[in-house]
């Protein structure tokens, strides 16, 4: 079948770093996205990885490995609004979006 | 900016009552598709649909349908609905290929009493 996992819950500290991994096992692969989805609210894009390596955007990082089916979202300068669930998705060979469960990131001052 | 809006926020109804949920884009995308969200398990993919009156069973279609007659407008359908489809439901329009992603609506929260 097919699966990807992500920790439930992080917390971490106001200006600090996190990483939130995520692993895959997937039929194919066609990409990874990273969403943010504040509480009660939809899910927002954040970034896509179809190449192994680092895509940096602003405060937020995303790094990929095919071969060990390995992502994580890296987290910088953090603030009080990255307060979030962090979704991690694959899109699959026949191009749909296969969801992690998400991680629910907790910011403290 | 990407517009998708769901036809309710907040939503409460009774078992075996039929539930429409609609949504609607203004992107012009082919593309469309209703998910659910329940705590600790990933977005399912309930039906999506690529074109008008064209639709294809996701992962969990079983007690629901979906209706696209026009290319703006995706409705999901409970015929009778039940306690285990409480949940927040999510429409997405997106591209099935490439860099683009998928846009969410606000979601609706559905519970059946």
């Amino acid at each position: 079948g097919q699966n990807i996992d992500q920790p439930t819950e992080m917390t971490a500290t106001e200006g600090a770093i996190v990483q939130i991994n995520c692993t895959y096992q997937t039929s194919g692969f066609n990409g990874l996205f990273w969403y943010q989805q504040h509480a009660g609210e939809a899910p927002t894009f954040l970034s896509y990885n179809v190449l192994d390596g680092l895509e940096e955007k602003g405060r937020f990082s995303s790094f990929l490995s095919r071969s060990k089916g390995y992502s994580y979202l890296l987290l910088k300068e953090l603030q009080m609004k990255d307060s979030a669930s962090y979704l991690c998705a694959v899109r699959d060979s026949n191009y749909q979006l296969i969801w992690g469960a998400g991680t629910k990131l907790i910011i403290k001052p | 900016d990407v517009k998708v809006t769901q036809s309710s926020r907040y939503l409460v109804k009774r078992t075996g009552e039929k539930v429409f949920l609609e949504c609607v884009q203004d992107m012009d995308h082919e593309n469309m598709f209703w998910y659910r969200q329940d705590p600790g398990l990933g977005l399912r993919l309930i039906y999506f649909s690529y074109d008008v009156k064209m639709k294809e069973k996701g992962d969990i279609p079983e007690g629901y349908s979906v209706s696209r007659e026009k290319k703006e407008r995706f409705s999901l359908i409970l015929e009778s609905a039940s306690t285990n489809q409480t949940s927040m439901y999510l429409c997405a329009i997106g591209r099935l290929a490439g860099t683009d992603t998928q846009y969410f609506g606000p979601g609706t929260r559905l519970t059946v009493l």
